[in-house]
């Protein structure tokens, strides 16, 4: 079965950095696109970023770029993000998700999700 | 960016109703439209994609229609468990992909 499992959530201030994680299992991590969606409090879902099977393509929303960085470990079936300088408007809970071989498809897999809260 | 529109924001529905979900486009997306259920404090689970075909495991009660700016879910006869959030998703413009605001189906 299809498992993805995120780490690494929690509190950090304003500025500050953290790095989530992703473990995945249960198919062949480098083929897929993977993608991470965050979610505000009471709020709706928002992309992220996504990063090619290979890693050899990665894309932000604006708001992230420049500040995030999407990665992913083959050898550990294991995805990556790196978030620098947070706000608070980054609090969220944060998704991974498996996107398709191809590029524009759903997302067909999530993880639970974990918590980040940016705050002083 | 496209914008996804969805109404209504809430709808308060009995079980064994039908219920239609709407979704809009700010502009043509083709078929390129997803839809979610989201339960409180869980994941995403991914229902229809390309509007019409229902995901591995979701029952036929549930169905998607629609093409380029206008689409529709539709729960056939609601069951305590499709009480959720329900949200529409854009994958045309990729890799900006967009959601809608989300329908809460409550009793």
């Amino acid at each position: 079965d299809v498992q993805l499992v995120e780490s690494g959530g929690g509190l950090v201030q304003p500025g500050g950095s953290l790095r989530l994680s992703c473990a995945a299992s249960g198919f062949m991590f480098n083929t897929y696109w993977m993608t991470w969606v965050r979610q505000a409090p009471g709020k709706g879902l928002e992309w992220v970023a996504n990063i090619k099977g290979d890693g050899s393509e990665k894309y932000y929303v604006d708001s992230a770029q420049g500040r995030f960085t999407i990665s992913r470990d083959s050898a550990k079936s294991s995805l990556s993000l790196q978030m620098h300088s947070l706000r608070a408007e980054d609090t969220a809970v944060y998704f991974c998700a498996r996107g398709g071989i191809r590029r524009s498809t759903p997302f067909d897999f999530w993880g639970q999700g974990t918590l980040v809260t940016v705050s002083s | 960016e496209v914008v996804m529109t969805q109404s209504p924001v809430t709808l308060s529905v009995s079980p064994g109703e039908r219920v239609t979900l709407s979704c809009r486009a700010s502009q043509n997306i083709v078929d390129n439209l997803a839809w979610y259920q989201q339960k409180p404090g869980q994941a995403p689970r991914l229902l229809i994609y390309g509007a019409s075909t229902r995901a591995t495991g979701v029952p036929a009660r549930i169905s998607g229609s629609g093409s380029g700016t206008e689409f529709t879910l539709t729960i056939s006869s609601l069951q305590s468990e499709d009480f959720a959030i329900y949200y529409c998703q854009q994958y045309n413009n990729w890799p900006l992909y967009t959601f809608g605001q989300g329908t809460k189906v409550e009793i």
